[in-house]
């Protein structure tokens, strides 16, 4: 049981590029959130999915993509990557949807910088 | 949206002294309320969580956090700080109603000094 696995650990893009940050979970969790952490601001919901084809958006949403094919992924794609989007990123998972006081998982982090 | 104030972005405490992290939420009606805690270089991890019942609750580690709603609060607590307490904590809430979004404060890093 890996729990909720994160890839890349480090990116470096210039500004304009895309990509993808990959976020995983083998928990069969239905709820999956991805978050931005960011120094004195703490952790800043971008985009949720409450299962699979079901995906809404956060406090901070803009600049990002996200689609939920499976149970097990959540990817978050930037399209036109800004400095601004330097930041921290974590990928969450719990059970249930309606389940809202169920433990948040939290994978390792994709520190992301961008030039 | 809900908004979640932690007091104090650092906190300093000798090795065996009280710890208080305090956390102080905005709406009227309660909600569910979190304390995670992150060491350098890792993922949050769940210390102790208060959803409805007795306002004093338990976590990992020694850690218990008390709801006060009369206060809008849920401090967190450890009689006694060890060496490995040292990290980022941070106090979260989300709505009973919609549940699905969840607010983080800004963060509390302790130290403890030996």
């Amino acid at each position: 049981n890996a729990g909720v696995t994160q890839t890349p650990k480090f990116q470096v893009l210039k500004t304009g590029q895309s990509m993808t940050l990959q976020c995983a979970q083998d928990m069969n969790h239905e709820y999956m959130s991805w978050y931005r952490q960011d120094p004195g601001m703490g952790l800043r919901l971008i985009h949720y999915s409450v299962g699979a084809g079901i995906t809404d958006q956060g406090e901070v949403p803009n600049g990002y993509n996200v689609s939920r094919s499976t149970t097990e992924d959540f990817p978050l794609r930037l399209l036109s990557a800004a400095p601004s989007q330097t930041s921290v990123y974590f990928c969450a998972s719990r059970t249930g949807t309606f389940l809202q006081a169920d433990t948040q998982y939290f994978g390792p982090g994709t520190r992301l910088t961008v030039l | 949206a809900q908004s979640v104030t932690q007091l104090g972005s650092h906190v300093s405490v000798s090795e065996g002294a009280l710890v208080l992290l305090r956390c102080n939420y905005s709406s009227s009606v309660p909600p569910y309320l979190f304390w995670y805690v992150q060491y350098p270089n890792q993922g949050l991890q769940l210390l102790l969580k208060y959803t409805t019942g007795a306002t004093l609750v338990k976590g990992i580690n020694g850690f218990e956090a008390e709801f006060k709603k009369s206060e809008t609060s849920f401090h967190l607590t450890k009689p006694s700080a060890h060496m490995s307490d040292a990290a980022e904590y941070f106090c979260a809430v989300s709505d009973r109603g919609s549940g699905n979004q969840f607010y983080f404060g800004t963060g509390t890093s302790l130290t403890v000094i030996p």
